[in-house]
């Protein structure tokens, strides 16, 4: 299917932990982005990036690492989960001026 | 500091009236600006955007207007329907002023549509 995929949907985890996040996407954009959605704040930018091997941090980095070593994956790695990071996560990409999202993860951090 | 503002968490409706959600920016570098609508457990989807340049854009029953010396935009729905009601956010960047492809998004306004 074209589009812009995460896995898992849901996933729950302990303190800790390292966890990692995927994003798979069909159209060969440039640039990819992580969100979080927190009651409160909206939409937070983690990380994007412009290319392969390409990235850079966005509003809310710390904890958080990523790669791009194609261009379709975006994968988004927790190292050590920490409660705070419990959320709801969005994979985006991009075509000229509009960001596609994908159906989000949600993860909780016990 | 909160780039992108949307003051009102929420608003209840009457279906077939008019919708009206307002954003509020402070980056005077902003010159793109979008809405992204979001049902519960789905991705945000794009709706409509609106460049600097212009004041106006409609799509269907969705218009954005936006005033730039007030750095206000704003999303209005005529009419209404209960499948408008879901999480809409408002979206800034910079994209053609200052390089950047980050989008800067508001904190949502939940709408419901009552029919």
């Amino acid at each position: 299917d074209a589009g812009i995929t995460q896995s898992p949907r849901y996933k729950i985890t302990e303190t800790g932990r390292q966890v990692t996040l995927m994003c798979h996407q069909t159209w060969s954009h440039s640039y990819m982005f992580w969100y979080r959605q927190d009651l409160g704040h909206g939409l937070r930018l983690i990380y994007y990036s412009a290319a392969a091997d390409i990235t850079d941090k966005g509003e809310v980095p710390d904890g958080y690492v990523v790669s791009r070593s194609k261009t379709e994956n975006f994968p988004l790695t927790l190292e050590s989960a920490t409660r705070s990071q419990t959320s709801v996560y969005f994979c985006a990409s991009r075509s000229t001026d509009t960001q596609y999202f994908g159906p989000g993860t949600r993860l909780t951090v016990l | 500091d909160q780039q992108v503002k949307q003051n009102s968490p929420s608003l209840s409706v009457q279906e077939g009236r008019i919708s009206i959600l307002n954003c509020d920016y402070t980056n005077s570098m902003f010159d793109y600006f979008l809405w992204y609508k979001k049902y519960p457990a789905e991705g945000p989807t794009f709706l409509i955007s609106i460049s600097s340049i212009k004041d106006k854009n409609e799509d269907g029953r969705f218009t954005v207007f936006l005033n730039k010396s007030a750095k206000h935009l704003s999303l209005h729905i005529v009419p209404s329907q209960p499948g408008d009601s879901a999480v809409y956010f408002c979206a800034a960047s910079g994209v053609r002023t200052s390089g950047t492809y980050k989008y800067i998004f508001g904190t949502g306004t939940r709408l419901k549509v009552l029919a």
